[in-house]
């Protein structure tokens, strides 16, 4: 079955201590990509990735690291979390740009 | 610079109403234009795009070049049709990120 998948679904930690949540779709798609969701901003991109080692930051990259070392995985890393970036957070994988992004099924976070 | 205005954060209807979620774009080439779809507690997913031209539960949305626009309609709302409906732009030569506007929540009431 075609799909994206995150992990942890719900993770809560504390303030300052590096957390990562994966991503890996089995598609074969080149472009990846992570957005957080917050009430009343809508989707927000954080980082996206056009290819193996090909990263770059979307509108939000602060506080956030991606990797992209293989096709289907795409990290996003959070070296010390703040209670501000308590949020929702979807990867999203496509072709390309221009196709149908697929997402995972979410991670809530919570930073206290 | 590429820009997808959703105007409305939320919207209320009855059920059998009609629903028109209203979505504004800026880009200066041809956009290519989706509207996704979020169920509660669900992962969002693609209810149609633009060039497809295609009726997805009901739903259509037609590309308004002159007024820039990608409005999505539906004749008779349903109780199922609650959510979270985001609009989202891809440039021309897909090597830019997908745009999202801020999306719109639904409310159909019963």
């Amino acid at each position: 079955e075609a799909q994206v998948t995150q992990n942890p679904r719900y993770l809560i930690t504390v303030t300052g201590k590096k957390l990562t949540v994966t991503c890996s779709q089995n598609m074969n798609h080149e472009y990846m990509s992570w957005y957080r969701q917050d009430p009343g901003l809508g989707l927000r991109q954080i980082y996206y990735s056009m290819n193996v080692e090909v990263t770059d930051k979307g509108d939000v990259p602060e506080g956030y690291k991606v990797s992209r070392k293989e096709k289907r995985n795409f990290p996003l890393i959070l070296e010390s979390p703040s209670p501000n970036q308590t949020s929702l957070y979807f990867c999203a994988s496509s072709l390309s740009g221009r196709h149908e992004a697929f997402f995972g099924q979410g991670t809530r976070l919570t930073v206290v | 610079a590429q820009r997808v205005t959703q105007p409305e954060k939320l919207l209320s209807v009855f059920k059998g109403a009609p629903v028109e979620l209203k979505c504004n774009y800026s880009y200066s080439g041809s956009p290519e234009l989706f509207w996704y779809v979020q169920y509660s507690r669900q992962r969002l997913q693609l209810l149609l795009r633009h060039i497809s031209r295609e009726s997805i539960k009901g739903f259509t949305a037609d590309l308004n070049k002159g007024e820039t626009s990608f409005h999505l309609k539906k004749p008779f709302a349903q109780e199922e049709d609650s959510a979270m409906y985001y609009c989202a732009l891809a440039s021309t030569s897909g090597n830019t990120p997908l745009v999202f506007g801020k999306g719109t929540r639904l409310s159909v009431i019963a």
